[in-house]
């Protein structure tokens, strides 16, 4: 029972280039969340899905795009990345306390 | 617009002793609170929550205290261990909790030996 899975752990991109952060929960939510963390700015919502089929920004959406393709996987998008999204990554799922995969840590040259 | 705010970024508490971490937030229309832990490196993990229906809730050496009136809320560690020493945050959310939730910027406590 792994909970919320992620993937990658690391990642270094160029600017300009694109990724996708997978998340995957085993846990039969139907809410998942992307956050980023920054140092001194907590953790801030940048999309989620409240259901399978939905999807709304966060706080911070520009520059990314999200995919709720079924219930179990929720994945997060940078189309053309930018140093300014460097950051820690992570997904979430909610039932009603939210529970976190282990991050993804991007770094944008 | 920060909602919810936690205004020391750091404390220091000696091991043995109680803890406190304070979180203050704006909107009225949240109604369920919760406290996450962070070690470096490692996702948030859950410790302990309290719907607005309530003003305390206990779970071992936690326990968390609610003030509607004030908008405020604590965390109590008590006794407090080298353990404990990570990033906390607090957390809000309205609809009791089916919303989205809003996290504060997060408190390192140091517990020292």
């Amino acid at each position: 029972n792994a909970g919320v899975t992620q993937t990658p752990k690391f990642q270094v991109l160029k600017t300009g280039q694109s990724m996708t952060l997978q998340c995957a929960q085993d846990m039969n939510h139907n809410s998942m969340y992307w956050y980023r963390q920054d140092p001194g700015m907590g953790l801030r919502l940048i999309y989620y899905s409240a259901s399978e089929g939905t999807t709304d920004k966060g706080e911070v959406p520009n520059g990314y795009n999200v995919s709720r393709l079924n219930k179990r996987e929720f994945s997060l998008r940078l189309e053309s990345a930018a140093p300014s999204q460097t950051s820690v990554y992570f997904c979430a799922t909610r039932g009603p306390a939210a529970f976190f995969g282990q991050g993804t840590r991007l770094t944008v040259v | 617009d920060q909602q919810v705010k936690q205004n020391s970024p750091s404390l220091s508490v000696q091991e043995g002793r109680i803890s406190i971490l304070n979180c203050d937030y704006t909107n009225s229309m949240f109604d369920y609170f919760l406290w996450y832990k962070k070690y470096p490196a490692e996702g948030p993990t859950f410790l302990i929550s309290i719907s607005s229906i309530k003003d305390k809730n206990e779970d071992g050496r936690f326990t968390v205290f609610l003030n509607k009136s004030a908008k405020h809320l604590s965390l109590h560690i008590v006794p407090s261990q080298p353990g404990d020493s990570a990033v906390y945050f607090c957390a809000a959310s309205g609809n009791f909790g089916n919303e989205k939730l809003t996290f504060g910027t997060g408190t390192r406590l140091t517990i020292i030996p």
